[in-house]
């Protein structure tokens, strides 16, 4: 069901700024990018979400290619409590929220 | 304070139990869902209810059933637990079915183990 693939894994040092890309080839002009996180053993959580521009919200950066093929997310000054899965999510109107596999990010003292 | 809450926080029982576990949410929010996460870690969609309204029902066994009182609460009853039962259930709300542009706010998941 999950229309996005993400890398299963990436590793950033503490503050530097952490990048995790994902590839939404089959993208509807309908459709929003979302970006959740889980931490371990919490429930997932927002993060941010956009159409065609880059957003950015106190959390993070979300910067969508032109053709809306593909996106990244940025954690502009990586913590050691953003260690998390991120799922990349695309969704529009009543579409249910379906989670793919995600991409486990570990910051690295 | 807790937006989205859930209990029990974990569940041990026995297969053949009848258990339940309840959700409620003081965000306003019309809309709630049951994600059910396996030990793969894969999350996946269950339920979900509009102004107590079933509107996705994500080919469940019949032994879940989920229970909207009112809004602001969902819970879910499972009949004759089996092994395969066992994961993370969690539980969302959001506004709005469509939109929902602000996303779903989730709860902190209740771990149930069927022994």
């Amino acid at each position: 069901d999950a229309k996005t693939t993400q890398p299963p894994s990436m590793d950033c040092a503490e503050g530097r700024a952490a990048n995790l890309p994902c590839n939404h080839s089959t993208i509807s002009g309908n459709e929003y990018v979302y970006w959740y996180r889980q931490i371990h053993s919490q429930g997932p959580q927002y993060i941010i979400h956009g159409l065609k521009n880059n957003e950015t919200n106190e959390m993070a950066s979300l910067i969508i290619t032109e053709d809306r093929k593909s996106s990244t997310l940025i954690l502009p000054h990586a913590t050691l409590r953003d260690t998390a899965v991120y799922y990349c999510i695309v969704r529009g109107g009543a579409q249910k929220l379906v989670f793919g596999q995600g991409t486990r990010l570990t910051i690295n003292p | 304070d807790t937006a989205v809450s859930q209990t029990p926080k974990y569940l041990v029982t026995q297969m053949g139990n009848d258990k339940s576990i309840k959700c409620e949410q003081n965000l306003g929010h019309d809309t709630m869902y049951w994600y059910k996460q396996d030990s793969k870690k894969f999350l996946k969609i269950m339920f979900s209810y509009n102004n107590k309204e079933l509107i996705i029902n994500e080919t469940v066994p019949n032994r879940f059933s989920p229970k909207s009182p009112d809004k602001a609460h969902l819970n879910l009853h499972i009949n004759s637990l089996e092994l395969g039962d066992s994961a993370v259930y969690f539980c969302a709300s959001s506004q709005g079915t469509g939109g929902a542009l602000r996303g779903y706010t989730f709860g902190s998941g209740t771990r149930l183990t069927v022994v």
